[in-house]
C-alpha cells in the first residue's frame, strides 16, 4: 500500500507569518509531487508541483523536496487569511503508474 | 470554456438504489478520474481513464462502474447504493498523464440513507 502522510492539523499561524506544511511518502520510486489547496466546500486546485530535489519558489509559495528522506514540504511566506484552507499533498506512484495518491490534508488557519 | 462539470450537485439515495454521476470536460483532455472524499480525509481514486474506451481501477473501485465512450464524458455508475458510499465525489481531468495538472469539477455530494 503506497502511502502519503500529512499532519492533519489544524495548523494555526498569525497573519504575516510563515506556514510550514509537511508530507512524507512511502514509495521510493515516486518522481512527481504536488500540493493542492482546497477551500471548505470547494474542489482542490493545484498550487505547486516539484520533480527535483531542492527548492522551487512561486511567489509566496516554496516547495521543498528531499527524495532521500522521502519528504516534501510547502512553505507559505507572509501568510494571509485568504490562505486559510486544507492543503493536500499528492504523489505520483512510481513505476509509470497513472495514479496520484493523496494525503489526508493539513488544515491551515491564518489569523488576522 | 466550462472546464470540468458534474451533475448533480447533491443527491440523496435510499439503500439499494442506483444512480449515475455525470462528468464532462471541454478541454480535450485524455485522462479523466473519479475520486471520493470522505469527511476529514484525502481523495481516494475510484476509477480512471487514459482515453476513450480505456478504463482502469483505482484504490476503491468496489460498488462502482465506469465507461468512457467519448473523450468528453466519464460517467460513474453506483449500483445497489450502500451507506458506506456516502461521500463527496470529484471528477477530474488532465491533458496527457496524471502528472499533468489535474482539473477538478465542483463535486457531487451523495448521501445514502
Amino acid at each position: 500500500q503506497k502511502e502519503v502522510e500529512q499532519n492533519s492539523g489544524p495548523l494555526s499561524v498569525p497573519e504575516g507569518a510563515i506556514a510550514s506544511l509537511n508530507c512524507t511518502y512511502s514509495d521510493r520510486g515516486s518522481q512527481s509531487f504536488f500540493w493542492y489547496r482546497q477551500y471548505s466546500g470547494k474542489s482542490p486546485e493545484l498550487i505547486m508541483f516539484i520533480y527535483s530535489n531542492g527548492d522551487k519558489e512561486d511567489g509566496r509559495f516554496t516547495a521543498q523536496l528531499n527524495k532521500a528522506s522521502q519528504y516534501v514540504s510547502l512553505l507559505i511566506r507572509d501568510s494571509q487569511p485568504s490562505d486559510s484552507a486544507t492543503y493536500l499533498c499528492a504523489v505520483n506512484i512510481g513505476g509509470g503508474s497513472e495514479k496520484l495518491v493523496f494525503g489526508k490534508g493539513t488544515k491551515l488557519t491564518v489569523n488576522p | 470554456n466550462a472546464g470540468v462539470t458534474q451533475t448533480p450537485k447533491f443527491r440523496i439515495l435510499k439503500i439499494g438504489q442506483s444512480m449515475t454521476l455525470q462528468c464532462t470536460q471541454d478541454m480535450n483532455h485524455n485522462y479523466m478520474y473519479w475520486y471520493r472524499q470522505d469527511p476529514g480525509m484525502g481523495l481516494k481514486l475510484i476509477y480512471y481513464s487514459v482515453g476513450a474506451g480505456i478504463t482502469d481501477k483505482g484504490e476503491v473501485p468496489n460498488g462502482y462502474n465506469v465507461s468512457r465512450s467519448t473523450t468528453e464524458d466519464f460517467p460513474l455508475r453506483l449500483e445497489l447504493a450502500a451507506p458506506s458510499q456516502t461521500s463527496v465525489y470529484f471528477c477530474a481531468s488532465s491533458y496527457q498523464s496524471s502528472t499533468d495538472t489535474q482539473y477538478f469539477g465542483p463535486g457531487t455530494r451523495l448521501t445514502v440513507l
